[in-house]
């Protein structure tokens, strides 16, 4: 059974670093096309970031220079790490895995990120 | 980017009735549409792929159709369980982009 489950969210304040990780099972990370897509609180879905199983990676402009996708092959995790965080990046954080490249077939729960001082 | 536009924004339907959302591109995607449902507190759930193809386990009543930069999503007869906010999005580029969102809810 696939499954994706989201962690590392919480409490940061503006400027601040934090590392989300998604933990998968069920199928291999580094054969897939993986992507993170947040939520702002009461808003629509936004494509943050995504990792082809080729290792190309591609950031949405509002998070480039500022988020790094990564993946570890051994733990079967993929990673986002978000550096010099705004209070507009708050949201709930969902990755998910990618039937091919930009269809998402399973997401995870989704972990909140809330900047703030 | 490839901006993603989507009306009606909100609409309000009874059970049993025929529901249509329309997605426009901002330029030409083929078929590389997508359309997602999501029920509050949950994560989006895919319907239908490449425009037009029913996601495996997905209910008969809900379809697609379209090309190029003007997509139509239906539910054939609505259900008390398909209250929710849908979603289109375009997969031509790699940098991905949602449509705004269609809230669904009971008249």
């Amino acid at each position: 059974e696939v499954q994706l489950v989201e962690s590392g969210g919480g409490l940061i304040q503006p400027g601040g670093s934090l590392r989300l990780s998604c933990a998968a099972s069920g199928f291999t990370v580094s054969s897939n096309y993986m992507s993170w897509v947040r939520q702002a609180p009461g808003k629509g879905l936004e494509w943050v970031s995504g990792v082809y199983s080729g290792g190309s990676r591609f950031y949405a402009d509002s998070v480039k220079g500022r988020f790094t996708i990564s993946r570890d092959n051994s733990k079967n995790t993929l990673y986002l790490q978000m550096n010099s965080l705004r209070a507009e990046d708050t949201a709930v954080y969902y990755c998910a895995r990618g039937l091919v490249p930009g269809i998402w077939d399973y997401w995870g729960q989704g972990t909140l990120v809330t900047v703030s001082s | 980017d490839i901006q993603m536009t989507q009306s009606p924004s909100s609409l309000s339907a009874s059970v049993g009735d025929r529901v249509t959302i329309t997605c426009q591109a901002s330029q030409d995607i083929s078929n590389y549409l997508n359309w997602y449902q999501q029920k509050p507190g949950k994560a989006p759930k895919l319907l239908i792929y490449d425009a037009s193809n029913l996601e495996t386990g997905v209910p008969s009543r809900f379809s697609g159709s379209g090309s190029g930069t003007d997509f139509t999503f239906t539910i054939s007869s609505l259900q008390p369980e398909d209250i929710a906010t849908y979603y289109c999005q375009q997969y031509d580029n790699p940098r991905l982009t949602f449509g705004p969102g269609t809230k669904v809810d009971f008249k």
